[in-house]
Order: C-alpha cells, then structure tokens, then sequence
C-alpha cells in the first residue's frame, strides 16, 4: 500500500512569507502528527490530529497551526516566517494514534532566506 | 508531564562489538516504548516496541529491555554491522485515552566503526 506522502518535498521561502505544508497518510489512517526536525535536533512535536480534531499539541508558537479534512489528509501552515524554521518537517500517521506504529513520511524541507 | 532523557547523545563502537542506549522515563504510568531508527536522510522507522507487561523483547540482532521500578529501557544491538549506522530514538507514552501523545527522547548517533 501507499505509503505516507509530503508534499512539497523542497521548499524556499523568505522572512516574512508563510507556508503550507501537506501531508496524506497511509490509507485508512485517521490519525496524523507533525514533527520539526532540525541538524542535530531531535523530533520536535508540533501537533496532532484525529478525525479532524486537533488532539495534542506542542510548544510551539501560534504561527505554527494545522488542519485535518475528512479524507485524513493533514496540512500545516507556518505564517511570518523566521529564519528559525528552518527545518525538516515531518508528518507520520498512525492507525488509530494510540500506542501503535507511526508511519513517517520522507518530509520536506524548508529554508527560509 | 511525561519526560524522556536518552544517553549517551553519541555512540561510537566497533563492528561487531555491541551497544545499548538507555532511555529513562518520568511518568509511571506509560506503558508503551518504542525505538525508531533514522539514516542519514531517510525517515524515521520503528525498528522494535515494548509495553509493559514485558520485560524484554527481542528480533534478530536487537532487543529492548524495560525495568519498571527504576523506570528506564535499554535498546541493544548485538553483532554490530555498518548498516546499524543512524540516529536512534526511544519514546514512551501512557496509557492511551484522548490526549495521546509520544513523548521522546533527544536522539543518539550511533557511529560503527569499520
């Protein structure tokens, strides 16, 4: 089956611009979370969504913000750019979101100028 | 709140020589331990999990060993081999109810050395 897809993979974005990130999980997935990772930097929870609920998030300020539609499709958005974001962000879905195996995606990319 | 330290931050041992990254935790009631594997641009993969009704579990070359009372696991990985070259993460969470999350730990470059 498909595995979980990020799209775009490669972004270059300026202070001050914002982005939007997608992700789409693995079919029949209903949970999906958001990491930032950073060279040497472990993964930076940012939220969590299921079933279009927004069910954990971390400390991360409110420029950072994401969505789940009904098809579980997952979109984060990170508006007034720094450079600090920076980053690889990474999306993962899961079966349900309890204990149970995360499923990466590749990730994408961002640098901002 | 749940809080998860790693050590060491960076591993270096020789091929076929083995290495063990601990993990501890705060929060008694989590009872879930994965460790995710990440090479060098590529995404992280769960490469083994324990819940706490066990006390060890193995596959192959490695295995996780959890201790309750001092609240800490410990992956091993035995026979070392160049492939075993990533960043490991450990994680814990407790019992799921509404307000699931992962909670991880920093991260460890394990380096095989040829």
């Amino acid at each position: 089956k498909a595995g979980v897809t990020q799209t775009p993979r490669y972004l270059i974005k300026t202070r001050g611009q914002q982005v939007t990130l997608s992700c789409s999980p693995i079919s029949g997935h209903r949970s999906v979370s958001w990491y930032q990772q950073t060279p040497g930097q472990g993964l930076q929870f940012l939220f969590e969504y299921f079933s279009e609920t927004q069910r954990n998030k971390g400390n991360f300020p409110g420029r950072f913000s994401g969505r789940q539609f009904s098809n579980s499709r997952s979109e984060m958005n990170v508006s007034t750019l720094e450079l600090g974001d920076s980053a690889l962000y990474l999306c993962a879905s899961s079966w349900q979101g309890d204990t149970g195996e995360l499923f990466f995606g590749e990730g994408s990319r961002l640098t901002v100028l | 709140g749940e809080n998860v330290e790693q050590h060491p931050s960076t591993l270096s041992v020789q091929e076929g020589d083995s290495a063990v990254i601990k993990c501890t935790y705060s929060d008694s009631a989590s009872n879930y331990f994965p460790w995710y594997k990440q090479e060098l641009g590529k995404r992280p993969q769960l490469i083994i999990d324990i819940r706490s009704n066990v006390g060890e579990k193995k596959d192959q070359r490695i295995a996780v060993t959890l201790n309750k009372t001092a609240k800490h696991f410990s992956l091993h990985i035995t026979e070392t081999q160049p492939e075993d070259s990533a960043v490991y993460f450990c994680a814990a969470t407790p019992d799921f109810d509404s307000n699931y999350q992962l909670i991880w730990g920093a991260g460890t470059k394990l380096i095989i050395k040829p």
